[in-house]
């Protein structure tokens, strides 16, 4: 099993220009999540999925809009990044435990 | 929002010594608490899940407690080794599969 995978490992935009991080577990699991991490702030949750067909909005939406393509996956989209959004984003899926995985640092110039 | 509080925010002990954390939360709404420990440049991994008030957990030289009623957990490492330092975070979880998370108790164990 791969646990969860995300691409890409690391990324830089430049502000207005859009992108979408990719996420997909193989562990069955029906809720999924997209989190950022920032120093000094720990993780805040941007969007969930408790379900395939279901999102809900987290701590910090703002400025971000995710897919439940399937039970699998479950993408996060920057319309049009801005310096704010730079960060580090993890993916992680829940069944009785979260698991997380590597993580996609995004710097936005 | 839930609002998860970790404390305290950084710690560093000598090899051998006996440490605890803490994590609060609010008791409205609340599902189950989760620890997890996340080491510099990897993913947070879990340790522990608990629900019920009392519960509580070991795995190895680290154990956890929940009170539901006040809304604390405890994390406990006993005989602290260097391969222990890490940042060990609690979340709160609603029945609506919402995680909160604490900011976290950065460790260091000193050989």
């Amino acid at each position: 099993n791969a646990g969860v995978t995300q691409t890409p490992k690391f990324q830089v935009l430049k502000t207005g220009q859009s992108m979408t991080l990719q996420c997909a577990q193989d562990m069955n699991h029906n809720s999924m999540y997209w989190y950022r991490q920032d120093p000094g702030m720990g993780l805040r949750l941007i969007y969930y999925s408790a379900s395939e067909g279901t999102t809900d909005k987290g701590e910090v939406p703002n400025g971000y809009n995710v897919s439940r393509l399937n039970k699998r996956e479950f993408s996060l989209r920057l319309e049009s990044a801005a310096p704010s959004q730079t960060s580090v984003y993890f993916c992680a899926s829940f069944g009785i435990e979260q698991f997380f995985g590597p993580g996609t640092r995004l710097t936005v110039l | 929002i839930l609002n998860v509080e970790q404390s305290p925010q950084s710690l560093h002990v000598q090899e051998g010594d006996s440490t605890n954390f803490t994590c609060s939360f609010p008791s409205s709404n609340f599902y189950a608490l989760h620890w997890y420990r996340w080491e510099t440049a990897k993913s947070p991994e879990a340790l522990f899940v608990m629900t019920l008030n009392g519960d509580e957990k070991k795995k190895g030289r680290i154990s956890a407690t929940l009170n539901t009623k006040e809304g604390y957990s405890y994390l406990y490492i006993k005989g602290s080794q260097p391969e222990d330092s890490a940042t060990y975070l609690c979340a709160s979880s609603n029945y609506g599969q919402n995680f909160v998370f604490g900011p976290g108790t950065r460790l260091s164990v000193l050989p």
